[in-house]
């Protein structure tokens, strides 16, 4: 498709459970971010890749956050060990460079730990 | 972390009115950005400025990036039903600090 793209758009976990939050970024996007958007707030930054490179992840609440984009493509946010805080919408973005290039939106993925 | 401090937090609109929300910070960002994002949607952008002091349209949208690089407005002229929903503020230092922090955004609705 032409935008970026989430799956799945609903998922509902029990707290303890792995969970993995998959983003398809707009083709030839260099630049690939993922935020987290609580209920009433602005998106907070989690992580950042360029390519396949992981540049920034100092937005990753805890150690049981994980992205990966093995292939500079698609991206995966995995969540171990999940806890109700955890619930939120989760938003991928991506960018043709990166730096100060417009950003475009997922429709997210929101989660919902019970 | 970082904050913008977006003003109104939320604001009621009558089709016709002109419709006017602010971004502040204490940093100097060089890139500022005005997204909207409707219920189960994500953000789309509306207007991306890249230059202290400059004045961009889109449409009936009017945003400004401010002459200090520490705040940001966004004017809707004679607004229309389709315009409700919630308006964010987003901003980045650029170079190789790509994210975007937002603002806690301005709801949009229609007067009762």
């Amino acid at each position: 498709g032409a935008g970026v793209s989430q799956s799945p758009r609903y998922k509902v976990a029990k707290r303890g459970q792995d969970v993995a939050l998959r983003c398809d970024p707009i083709s030839g996007h260099v630049s690939l971010f993922w935020y987290q958007q609580a209920l009433g707030q602005g998106p907070e930054f989690l992580t950042y890749f360029q390519n396949e490179a992981q540049l920034d992840k100092s937005g990753l609440p805890s150690d049981r956050f994980f992205a990966e984009r093995p292939e500079g493509s698609v991206s995966t946010l995995k969540i171990q060990r999940t806890q109700q805080e955890d619930s939120a919408v989760y938003l991928c973005a991506s960018s043709l460079l990166g730096g100060n290039q417009p950003q475009h939106f997922g429709d997210g993925t929101r989660l919902s730990i019970l | 972390g970082q904050q913008l401090n977006q003003s109104p937090q939320s604001m009621f609109i009558q089709e016709g009115e002109d419709v006017s929300m602010n971004c502040t910070s204490s940093s100097i960002f060089n890139t500022w950005l005005w997204y909207k994002q409707d219920p189960g949607e994500g953000p789309v952008l509306l207007i991306a400025l890249y230059k202290a002091g400059e004045l961009t349209s889109n449409g009936r949208l009017t945003a400004q990036f401010g002459i200090t690089r520490k705040d940001s407005f966004l004017n809707i002229s004679a607004s229309i039903p389709s315009d409700v929903g919630i308006y964010f503020c987003a901003a980045n230092y650029g170079g190789s600090q790509g994210n975007l922090i937002f603002g806690k955004g301005t709801k949009l609705s229609v007067k009762p």
